[in-house]
């Protein structure tokens, strides 16, 4: 089982529609989880972090769900500029210098006219 | 600020060269990491320092793959001999706090790709 897991994608989706992605997680002792977006041939870039009762940063909405190891993103009234793909970032270490944040191999989005 | 600073942008090298990737960090960060990226693999940790001091080199491939930090503002990884399965994308990353840490943001540069023929 790889460590973090998404699905690759594509997801084709109209402008304006609601998209969401999951993400699962194999260490129960992770602390900490990211999204990241990467634009095509770019560098990732921090999306949003999520906390454990979930958080809203205006059209994204970030849940995390403990029990089950999963994440997810969701992105409402989708905009041609939200074509990326999201990579999931969890801290797979339990804390301290052993700590290390491992990345998924990310979710593409393709929002079409 | 400038953000972080990778060169060179591309890099297209013989098999059996030695290469040299470099990089600027962020001024005041004291976290800095080297990833590769590939689309089989995706974004693979290689190296992190804290102050100049190498934390976790377990990501690094092999003994052909080697990583120092002279001081805060100047890092390289440096790959000798490369082969053809070494060619990625290089990116270095830095931060202010530490990867455990639940408000830690990583800066990442442009990266470098590098082709091994």
């Amino acid at each position: 089982r790889k460590e973090v897991e998404q699905d690759p994608g594509p997801f084709n989706v109209p402008e304006g529609a609601t998209v969401a992605f999951n993400c699962t997680y194999s260490n129960s002792a992770s602390q900490s989880f990211f999204w990241y977006r990467q634009d095509c041939r770019k560098e990732p870039k921090l999306l949003m972090s999520v906390y454990s009762s979930g958080n809203e940063d205006g059209r994204f909405t970030a849940q995390l769900n403990r029990a089950s190891q999963y994440i997810s993103l969701l992105i409402r009234d989708s905009k041609l500029s939200d074509s990326a793909t999201y990579l999931c970032v969890v801290n797979m270490g339990s804390g301290g210098t052993a700590s290390k944040l491992t990345f998924g191999t990310g979710t593409r989005l393709q929002v079409t006219l | 600020d400038a953000g972080v600073i990778q060169s060179p942008r591309h890099e297209v090298t013989e098999m059996g060269q030695e290469v040299t990737l470099r990089c600027k960090p962020i001024s005041g960060h004291d976290y800095l990491f080297w990833y590769r990226q590939t689309m089989m693999r995706g974004l693979e940790l290689l190296i992190y320092f804290n102050n100049n001091v190498p934390i976790d080199d377990s990501g690094m491939p092999e003994d052909r793959f080697s990583a120092k930090m002279p001081n805060a503002s100047f890092s390289t990884l440096k790959i000798q001999p490369s082969e053809p399965r070494d060619s990625a994308v290089y990116f270095c990353a830095s931060s202010f706090r530490g990867p455990w840490e639940s408000y830690n943001e990583q800066f990442f540069g442009p990266g470098t790709r590098l082709t091994v023929l």
